[in-house]
């Protein structure tokens, strides 16, 4: 069956700091990877799209970026956080079909 | 472009009754699924209910139904006996052509009370 993970659970960063949260998908190959974020009591907007290695699109510009070095591997990045990073980051993979599988989430809080 | 309205942003509901939480939806796409996903309090995201733009009936799942009305771009969501577990904020959500992205709603936040 097919799992992600996506780590860490919460994390608590300086202004200024960098940034690197992982997501990684198994027992699938050659999944679309996904970057969401969502502010306090909102929906969620999608940041950034994989649909392969090295295949990178991004949603809306910001002061983030991502990678995906591995098929069923998906980095979420900042050099320098702001406070308007803060809020809560979910990974999520499809295989092409209708349908996600989300991660359990990342709660950034950037102080 | 996509766009999902949810205009509910809080709904109550009696433990054991039915409550519909409404979901209208804009695309251009021809083929699109509509999703349902329930968010607790832990932040982890639930996929409840899918129903394809071209399925002639309604989806269910349980307790779970989707009124699909397509000439009306409405999607809304059918709990029946509702749970206190049920308590959650609801996504609803629509996923096109271009490489399965998912836009969401800005979602309702369900109470059931006892």
């Amino acid at each position: 069956s097919q799992t992600i993970h996506q780590w860490p659970a919460t994390l608590v960063q300086p202004v200024g700091s960098p940034l690197s949260l992982e997501c990684t998908v198994e027992g699938t190959s050659n999944p679309n990877l996904y970057w969401y974020r969502q502010a306090a009591g909102r929906g969620l907007q999608l940041l950034f799209y994989s649909v392969g290695i090295g295949q990178i699109s991004s949603e809306v510009p910001q002061n983030l970026s991502a990678s995906r070095p591995q098929d069923r591997q998906f980095i979420l990045s900042s050099k320098k956080l702001l406070l308007s990073d803060s809020g809560f980051y979910l990974c999520a993979w499809s295989d092409r079909a209708y349908g996600y599988t989300f991660g359990s989430g990342t709660r950034l809080t950037v102080v | 472009a996509q766009k999902i309205t949810q205009t509910q942003p809080g709904m109550f509901v009696q433990e054991k009754e039915a409550v519909t939480l409404d979901c209208t939806y804009d695309t251009s796409d021809q083929s699109y699924g509509l999703f349902w996903y329930k968010q607790p309090s832990s932040g982890e995201m639930i996929f409840l209910i899918y129903q394809g733009s071209y399925d002639e009936q309604n989806a269910t799942e349980g307790r779970y139904s989707l009124n699909f009305q397509k000439a009306r771009k409405s999607a809304n969501l059918v709990i029946s006996a509702s749970q206190l577990g049920d308590s959650a904020m609801y996504f609803c959500a629509i996923g096109g052509t271009s490489y399965g992205k998912l836009t969401f709603g800005q979602g309702t936040i369900l109470t059931v009370h006892p």
